[in-house]
């Protein structure tokens, strides 16, 4: 059964601090992995996609890895801003059928505190 | 920012009403999809569309149905309102192409049924 599992499912930090969030996955066949940033009561945005052969993709303060053979991957914030404070969804991609369908993770909760 | 837009952002409706939530998106995208969150838990896909003409239901059971007669509209209607439809509705679109496509969220639709 395809699935994606995060954790954890809430972490509270103080801001200027770093954290990492994981997700693992049992999706196949693979096609790639987003990591998503969802504010709350607003829609999901793209932070990273990356595909097989991508171990590592920044995006400003956000880094995602990718370990293609574990299926495991990590988004590490560094030097946390209050404006962090949101819901971080991992997403994967099949290459089965045409749609490329995604599979989405309950995301972890993270607050920043000043 | 994404160029899609959801109306309502928020509903509070009485059971039994029908309700139309819009989606449109001014990118030109074939793809459009609709999924359902319910709070602290993953999205749903609940339908989705390859084009103009075209829809399909997604893998979460909905009593909703949508249309898609122009490119850049595409609603979800439902006939008879219930408080079991209570949840967070959120509209996408995707560029074609190869399943590394982004896919953009729109701000969602909080759908109260009383």
């Amino acid at each position: 059964k395809n699935q994606v599992e995060q954790s954890p499912q809430s972490l509270i930090i103080l801001e200027g601090k770093n954290c990492t969030l994981q997700c693992n996955y049992t999706v196949s066949p693979f096609s790639n992995l987003r990591w998503y940033k969802q504010d709350t009561g607003r829609g999901p945005v793209s932070l990273t996609i990356m595909t097989f052969s991508e171990n590592t993709k920044s995006n400003g303060r956000y880094t995602a890895t990718l370990d293609a053979d574990t299926k495991q991957s990590s988004l590490h914030i560094t030097a946390s801003q209050l404006s962090d404070s949101a819901s971080y969804i991992c997403v994967v991609s099949d290459r089965g059928s045409t749609l490329g369908r995604l599979y989405f993770g309950r995301g972890t909760q993270l607050t920043v505190w000043p | 920012e994404a160029d899609i837009y959801q109306t309502p952002r928020y509903l509070v409706i009485g059971t039994g009403k029908k309700i139309t939530l819009e989606c449109s998106q001014t990118m030109g995208h074939d793809k459009m999809y609709w999924y359902q969150q319910d709070p602290g838990m993953e999205l749903h896909l609940i339908h989705y569309s390859y084009g103009v003409n075209s829809t399909e239901k997604g893998d979460l059971s909905s009593e909703s149905t949508v249309s898609r007669i122009r490119t850049e509209h595409f609603p979800l209607t439902l006939e008879s309102a219930r408080p079991s439809h209570t949840s967070q509705y959120l509209c996408a679109s995707s560029e074609p192409g190869t399943s590394s496509y982004e896919q953009y969220f729109g701000p969602g639709t909080r759908l109260t049924v009383t």
